[in-house]
């Protein structure tokens, strides 16, 4: 079965400095993965997913993630933090076993941004 | 167009009371997908449609918990005899459903949540 670890409860990074927020995966097959975010009272937003078709995806927000197969790896990044970024961020991988369809989320990464 | 809706937003019942959750999803998704996000527990998975029937219930955790879905649309998540144990935010995704040898091709679409209190 897929599985999701996301390294670190919360992150703290200053306004401007690069953010970087940590997931591994865990698959028998080739993986989909996805990072969802989630702002205060809110449901959760795609950020970008990977679907095989490039190892390095760009999304929204000015966010991007790479695909490592070797490290089983998709960390999120983005070169410059800003106030708006602070959230919660879900990597989730797709799992499908005997007609059954669903995303399996890590535990999630509060990122703080300090002024 | 419209997302993924949900209601009631916020919902404080009693300890033994029934609760029904709605969830209007995204026009022309045929797939529906209930999780359930609780403090110490992250986003867990409830159930999923496929059209009305639901191939996979294995997330719900009593048979308290049951859902439907009619007409390939609207779906309904009810908690019977609910405990304290049940507060949590209830989301509910859609999405098209292109597969492909991994899994889900298709992002799954979240509407803002049901917050249920039990006191």
């Amino acid at each position: 079965a897929q599985s999701v670890t996301q390294l670190g409860s919360h992150v703290s990074v200053s306004e401007g400095a690069l953010v970087l927020l940590r997931c591994n995966y865990s698959s028998s097959v080739p993986p989909y993965l996805f990072w969802y975010v989630q702002y205060p009272n809110q449901g959760l937003q795609l950020l970008l997913k990977y679907t095989s078709a490039a190892t390095l995806v760009k999304g929204i927000n000015g966010f991007e993630a790479e695909f490592k197969k070797s490290e089983t790896s998709f960390h999120l990044t983005k070169p410059s933090a800003h106030m708006s970024d602070a959230a919660e961020y879900f990597c989730a991988v797709s799992d499908y076993l005997d007609s059954s369809y669903k995303l399996i989320f890590g535990s999630g990464t509060r990122l703080l941004v300090r002024p | 167009g419209a997302g993924v809706s949900q209601s009631p937003s916020n919902k404080v019942t009693e300890k033994g009371k029934d609760v029904e959750l709605r969830c209007d999803p995204i026009s022309g998704h045929t797939a529906l997908y209930w999780y359930r996000q609780s403090l110490g527990q992250g986003l867990e998975f409830l159930i999923y449609f496929q059209g009305n029937s639901a191939p996979d219930k294995s997330g719900l955790p009593s048979d308290r918990f049951s859902a439907e879905r009619t007409g390939g649309s609207v779906s309904t998540l009810t908690i019977q005899r609910t405990q304290q144990e049940d507060s949590a935010v209830y989301l509910c995704a859609s999405s098209l459903l292109r597969l492909a040898g991994g899994g889900i091709l298709d992002e799954q679409f979240f509407g803002p949540g049901t917050r249920l209190t039990v006191l």
